[in-house]
């Protein structure tokens, strides 16, 4: 079955910066790879996706960039604000949902202003 | 339009009681799926439905959990007896297509 590792754990940066979280799987057939973002308390929220036609995605200060041959995609965002803080998880499944979607571990981003 | 609503939000059992944990879906999407998170670990994935059919319950730990979407509508997820073991965070999450998923606030289940 699928398997989704993502990279780091845990991540800080300063206010402004740059953050990039990045993920691999390893099912070929994973075709849509979606981004959840937890805010402390919250519900995990979809905040993009990509699929497997498509090599990036941008949405304002996100961007997701998917590699197929090396199975890895990446979540990029830029200036960083404080409200960006949160457990970020990404995903992957085939068959166009079919399959469930098996996720990360999650990645603990906290900007400090 | 409401969102996918869960309930307790938290549930704090004894080793070997019984906990029911519950999830009403957003109105109009047929899957309905739960999820588990373990602290610090991924948010894996216990089973699916299609309306009232249990399309992959492949996730599921073990026979003391149970779960139930009668009429197609909410469903409930039984621990049968609880083990310290099945603590963590249940999600609930409900999709119209079977894509973009929806999540709930998710049940926070504490066995002592």
């Amino acid at each position: 079955g699928e398997n989704v590792e993502q990279h780091p754990s845990t991540l800080s940066v300063q206010e402004g910066d740059s953050a990039v979280i990045k993920c691999t799987y390893s099912d070929s057939a994973s075709n849509y790879f979606p981004w959840y973002k937890q805010e402390l308390g919250k519900r995990p929220q979809l905040i993009i996706d990509i699929r497997s036609n498509v090599g990036e995605k941008k949405d304002q200060r996100i961007a997701v960039t998917l590699n197929k041959t090396a199975k890895h995609f990446s979540l990029h965002i830029t200036e960083t604000q404080p409200e960006d803080s949160a457990v970020y998880f990404c995903a992957a499944s085939s068959n166009s949902g079919n399959t469930p979607l098996v996720f990360g571990k999650g990645t603990r981003l906290s900007v400090i202003a | 339009e409401a969102g996918v609503t869960q309930f307790p939000s938290h549930s704090v059992i004894e080793k070997g009681q019984t906990v029911t944990l519950r999830c009403d879906p957003i109105s109009g999407h047929d899957n309905l799926y739960w999820y588990r998170r373990v602290m610090g670990k991924e948010i894996k994935f216990l089973l699916h439905f299609v309306k009232e059919s249990k399309q992959d319950e492949s996730g599921m730990p073990n026979n003391r959990f149970l779960a139930e979407r009668t009429g197609g509508t909410y469903s409930t997820l039984k621990v049968q007896p609880a083990e310290l073991e099945d603590s963590g965070v249940y999600f609930c999450a409900s999709s119209q297509w079977g894509e973009k998923l929806f999540f709930g606030s998710g049940t926070q289940l504490s066995v002592l």
